[in-house]
């Protein structure tokens, strides 16, 4: 299995600019999951679904963020408008169940807002 | 979701056994514990998780406390490519929490 795929690795954008992030999780996993993450803030999570349902999606930051998983094999979260304080590298992580569960991280979308 | 907390840095002796602490004081009776680290800017990578039991796989033991307070990471012979940020977090239904992490160095 090639593990959790994420496009694109890097992202420079300019502040107000529509931003899209992609995940292809591995095949059979029922759970997606994206993180953020900050040199001030660490690993937070922001949203998860299950079986293409968002589950919670309390770490959201405001509404310029959204998250969608139209089918199994992928999800994107958006960012719209982008602010430089988005700044950050973003995880999109799959697991097969819940509770007990390994999650398996992907390489992560690098994300400079000038 | 319980708070970890870990020392922010330790280092070992290549060769040598790595004991890295975690504390995770107010984890409720259904949260496991699991350990993932991280290598530069990739993506985190999971180690180990348990519940109640001590815990060993290929790659290292997981030592839990009794009253589930604390764990400890061991990893048997460290090399150089186990220096990572190690983190330690809980959950329970899927969702986890992770803390600062603690940086393991580990010296030639």
């Amino acid at each position: 299995d090639a593990g959790v795929i994420q496009s694109p690795r890097h992202e420079v954008t300019e502040m107000g600019q529509e931003v899209t992030l992609r995940c292809k999780p591995i095949s059979g996993h029922d759970y997606l999951f994206w993180y953020r993450q900050t040199m001030m803030r660490g690993l937070e999570l922001l949203i998860y679904f299950n079986n293409n349902v968002p589950i919670d999606d309390s770490g959201m930051p405001e509404d310029r963020f959204s998250a969608k998983m139209p089918n199994a094999s992928f999800s994107t979260l958006k960012i719209q408008p982008s602010e430089p304080r988005d700044s950050a590298v973003y995880f999109c992580a799959s697991s097969r169940t819940g509770m007990g569960e390994t999650q398996y991280f992907g390489p992560g979308t690098r994300l400079l807002v000038l | 979701d319980a708070k970890t907390t870990q020392p922010p840095s330790m280092d070992c002796a290549e060769g040598r056994a790595a004991n890295l602490p975690c504390n995770h004081s107010t984890i409720s009776g259904n949260e496991y514990v699991y350990w993932y680290r991280q290598i530069h800017s990739q993506g985190p990578q999971y180690i180990i998780h348990g519940l109640k039991n001590n815990e060993t796989n290929e790659m290292a033991s997981l030592i839990i406390t009794e009253d589930r307070k604390s764990s400890t990471l061991i990893l048997p012979h460290a090399t150089l490519r186990d220096t990572a940020v190690y983190y330690c977090p809980t959950g329970a239904n899927s969702k986890l929490t992770f803390g600062k992490g603690i940086t393991l160095s580990v010296r030639p």
